[in-house]
This record gives C-alpha cells, structure tokens and sequence, in this order.
C-alpha cells in the first residue's frame, strides 16, 4: 500500500532553534497536510498544501509542496517549549475523497 | 472554527463486552467521517470510511463484523467495538472533512482499555 517516510524520527533541539522535518513517498499525492498531536489528543491541522511548489506559512511555521508531488517538508522557526508534540504529515490523492496516509509522525521535544 | 466531538475519551472494559464510541461533528454537516486507530507512538492507521446512511467502507485487513460502524445522521458517526480483547486496546480517532475538503478536523480521540 501508500507509504509515507517521514523523517526524523524525534528531535531534541533547544528554544530558539529551527528546525526542519520532511516526508517523502513513492507515490504521488495531490494534497499534502500537516498535524501536530499532544498526548491524549487528536491532531490538529496546522497546514493544507494543494498545488506542487506551494510554500505556505502559518506563523512560524513554512511547508512546501515537493514539485514532484512527492514530497514535503515543516519548518518551525525560532521554537519554543509549547512546539512540543507528534508532528504528522499526511498526503491525500484526490480521488480518494478526503482519505489520507499518514507518515510514522517526528516527536519533538524543546529544551528551555 | 469546525468542532468535532469525541465520545467517551476514555473507556475501560471487560472482555468480551462491547464498547461505543461517538463522534459528532458540532457546527458543520459530515456525510462522511473516518476512524482511524493509533498505538503507542505510532502513526495513524486509517480503520474505515463513514457514509451517512450508507454502508462504511472498510480498509483492508480490517474486520466489519468486529468494528461496526454505523452513520445515522449527518452529524453523528459511531464506532462499536464488539466483543472486545485486549487487543483492541488503543486509541481511537474519528475525523471529518472541514470545508475545502480538508480532512482538517479530528475528534479529541478515545482510549480503550481492554481487561
């Protein structure tokens, strides 16, 4: 089936620093999202990406749409201690009305 | 913004018992809404497809007659886990597509304990 690698697999980083995290796939999606989940929680969309070379920002946050429809990446800049969370992405082919495949997910951690 | 709703969030049961498990969408009509199950630092893994008043739509490997789905109004999608084991233990989301067609809005998620 549709498999999504998502990397890294988690990350310990300090407040303030950057950080970068990418999903990639074998198969082309025509709708790329990206979720945060705290514990006990379901996730919460922080960005929707729909068209290839997108690059959309929400705050801190940036995503980009690979051209090759292949993949995607989530920057957070300048973190702080409530970034803290699963970060998931999930790519959608549009025929499959709103079913989406969900990568491994890149824990977080943030060191004040 | 969209608000789904997601009932018990958390539910202990014997073996062998069934549990239900409720998902609503508050502000916004869902003709269809997805279950999905999560273990333990795990990624979502998507159960089946809700179709109100329709048949679910079950992925692969997943059993209908163990996880009866059922979509009796345009806000209220069901989950009932039937004679439940231990390991069925895990956390179960539903979700529902926003507007745009965004699968944008997932329910708080309810965690199952089996005994």
């Amino acid at each position: 089936g549709q498999q999504l690698n998502q990397s890294p697999q988690s990350m310990f980083i300090q407040e303030g620093e950057d950080v970068s995290m990418n999903c990639t796939s074998s198969s082309i999606f025509n709708t790329w999202l990206w979720y945060k989940q705290e514990p006990g929680e379901g996730p919460v969309l922080l960005i929707a990406l729909y068209k290839a070379g997108e690059l959309t920002s929400n705050g801190r946050l940036t995503a980009q749409f690979g051209i090759t429809r292949k993949d995607s990446f989530l920057n957070i800049s300048a973190s702080i201690p409530s970034d803290v969370g699963i970060y998931f992405c999930a790519g959608r082919k549009s025929t499959n009305a709103g079913k989406s495949t969900f990568g491994d997910g890149t824990t977080l951690t943030v060191k004040p | 913004g969209a608000v789904v709703s997601q009932h018990p969030s958390r539910v202990i049961c014997k073996s062998g018992t069934s549990v239900k498990i409720e998902c609503r969408s508050l502000d916004f009509q869902a003709t269809t809404m997805f279950w999905y199950r999560q273990f333990p630092k795990k990624s979502l893994m998507l159960m089946a497809t809700s179709n109100e008043g329709s048949k679910a739509t079950y992925e692969q490997g997943v059993e209908k007659d163990k996880f009866l789905i059922n979509h009796a109004s345009l806000t209220l999608s069901t989950l009932t886990v039937t004679s439940a084991h231990p390991e069925d233990s895990s956390f179960y989301i539903c979700s529902a597509p926003g507007q745009g067609a965004d699968e944008a809005f997932f329910g708080q998620g309810t965690r199952l304990t089996v005994v």
